[in-house]
């Protein structure tokens, strides 16, 4: 089956430290997209990618850094920097990035950080 | 600037009544339009989208969203109620002009189905 998946599904991290979360694509997609999404605001856009090895910032990149290295990876780490971390992360990629075509996500994961 | 406004963070209904989830958006050019579902603690799933073909656009799970220009207007609409169908539900706008990584989405609407 063709998807997007992210892990872990929940992660728990001490304040101070980086944390990685993966997400993995086999969908051929070209485009990746990293959104933070906190309870009444709907979705933000931290970075996005359009092809292995570009990546752009999006609405919310402080404290978050990307890397594609391959198509069908697109790692996110949650740096010490980011203020308040604790969220609800979710991955998305899509086939092209004209206005038309939407966005696949994944299943999302809860970083707690205390 | 893109926008997007979803009126009413909650919305509650008995089962086998009319679904309405209201979503205004603002463009300076044709927009392209898209409902998303989530369910708890999941991704988002896409429901339907407008891309200037038909007004009237039909979804799955039988949701269906007339895209009203002169109302800038793309409501969500179901004629009866499933109790699978509790979820929260996004309204989203992109343009020709940005593309598609620039998708801006409301902030939710909260459904709830009352047996």
């Amino acid at each position: 089956d063709g998807g997007i998946t992210q892990s872990p599904k929940y992660l728990f991290r001490k304040e101070g430290q980086n944390v990685t979360l993966s997400c993995e694509q086999n969908l051929n997609h070209d485009a990746m997209y990293w959104y933070r999404q906190d309870p009444g605001q709907g979705l933000r856009l931290i970075y996005y990618s359009q092809i292995v090895n570009d990546f752009q910032k999006g609405d919310i990149a402080e404290g978050y850094s990307v890397s594609r290295e391959k198509k069908e990876s697109f790692p996110l780490t949650v740096t010490s920097a980011q203020k308040n971390p604790t969220a609800f992360y979710l991955c998305a990629s899509s086939s092209g990035t004209g206005g038309s075509y939407e966005q696949y996500f994944g299943p999302g994961t809860r970083l707690t950080v205390t | 600037a893109q926008s997007v406004t979803q009126l009413g963070s909650h919305v509650s209904v008995s089962e086998g009544a009319l679904v309405l989830l209201r979503c205004n958006y603002s463009s300076s050019v044709p927009p392209y339009l898209f409902w998303y579902v989530q369910y708890p603690n999941q991704g988002l799933q896409l429901l339907l989208k407008y891309t200037s073909a038909a007004t009237l656009v039909k979804g799955i799970n039988g949701f269906e969203a007339e895209f009203k220009k002169s109302e800038t207007s793309f409501h969500l609409t179901k004629p009866s109620a499933h109790m699978s169908d509790a979820a929260e539900y996004f309204c989203a706008v992109s343009d020709r002009e940005t593309g598609g990584f620039k998708t801006i989405f409301g902030a939710g609407t909260r459904l709830f189905v009352k047996a």
